[in-house]
């Protein structure tokens, strides 16, 4: 199941903070967080794991709680640069013992100056 | 460095016609990942790789064929293209699997008509 991100869309202006969150209905074991600005590849942000441990950005934090089955990714003092759709993708097992990231449909973030 | 290579950037296909989209990753990773990317839909698993010979379904496999023959290269076959599959595929690349983040190429457009 496709996790869901709220919300779809947010504008803020350079140096307010913003929140995404991305919540699933299956268990979590890990979640990611992407940025993908217009016409390029997803970024790797954040990967956040059961346990509390994270790997990834230094100016963006994210949190995980795995009893609520949800991830919320944290923008603070926001850049012009921070623009574009927010993806958080969860661990997903599959039949065969391997598992894969199955992405939200994105959150788009517009920082105006 | 190059990381992901994705061969074309850009196609039109007719109706009926076969192609194949090349990825090339030199990161010496064992897991490679086909997504396609649909406006306001994030992207869907098409087929993944877990190392050389090892191919399996993700998703939205209909429509499409893979073979991955070196830890390098991870084709991805279109066979008798249909309208539905306009769209961007992405190709991306990750050391393991959940706590590893993917790398993802430039992406390919392709247009059926």
């Amino acid at each position: 199941q496709q996790p869901v991100q709220s919300p779809q869309a947010v504008i803020l202006r350079e140096g307010e903070d913003a929140v995404i969150n991305c919540s699933s209905s299956k268990a979590l074991y890990s979640v990611h967080w992407y940025r993908q600005k217009h016409g390029e590849a997803p970024v790797f942000l954040m990967i956040l794991l059961k346990g509390g441990e994270q790997k990834g950005h230094e100016k963006i934090s994210a949190s995980f709680n795995e009893k609520k089955q949800q991830s919320s990714l944290y923008l603070t003092a926001s850049q012009l640069s921070y623009s574009g759709t927010y993806f958080c993708g969860t661990e997903t097992p599959l039949r065969s013992g391997y598992s894969t990231l199955t992405f939200g449909k994105g959150t788009m973030l517009l920082v105006s100056p | 460095n190059a990381g992901v290579t994705q061969t074309p950037k850009f196609r039109i296909l007719k109706i009926g016609q076969s192609m194949t989209l090349q990825c090339t990753q030199d990161m010496n990773h064992n897991y490679m990942y086909w997504y396609r990317q649909d406006p306001g839909m994030g992207l869907k698993l098409i087929y993944y790789s877990v190392g050389a010979g090892i191919t399996d379904k993700g998703e939205v496999p209909n429509g499409y064929n893979v073979s991955r023959s070196t830890t390098e290269d991870f084709p991805l076959r279109l066979e008798l293209a249909a309208p539905s599959q306009t769209s961007v595929y992405f190709c991306a690349s990750s050391y393991s699997q959940g706590a590893s983040p993917l790398h993802f190429g430039n992406g390919t457009r392709l247009t059926v008509t």
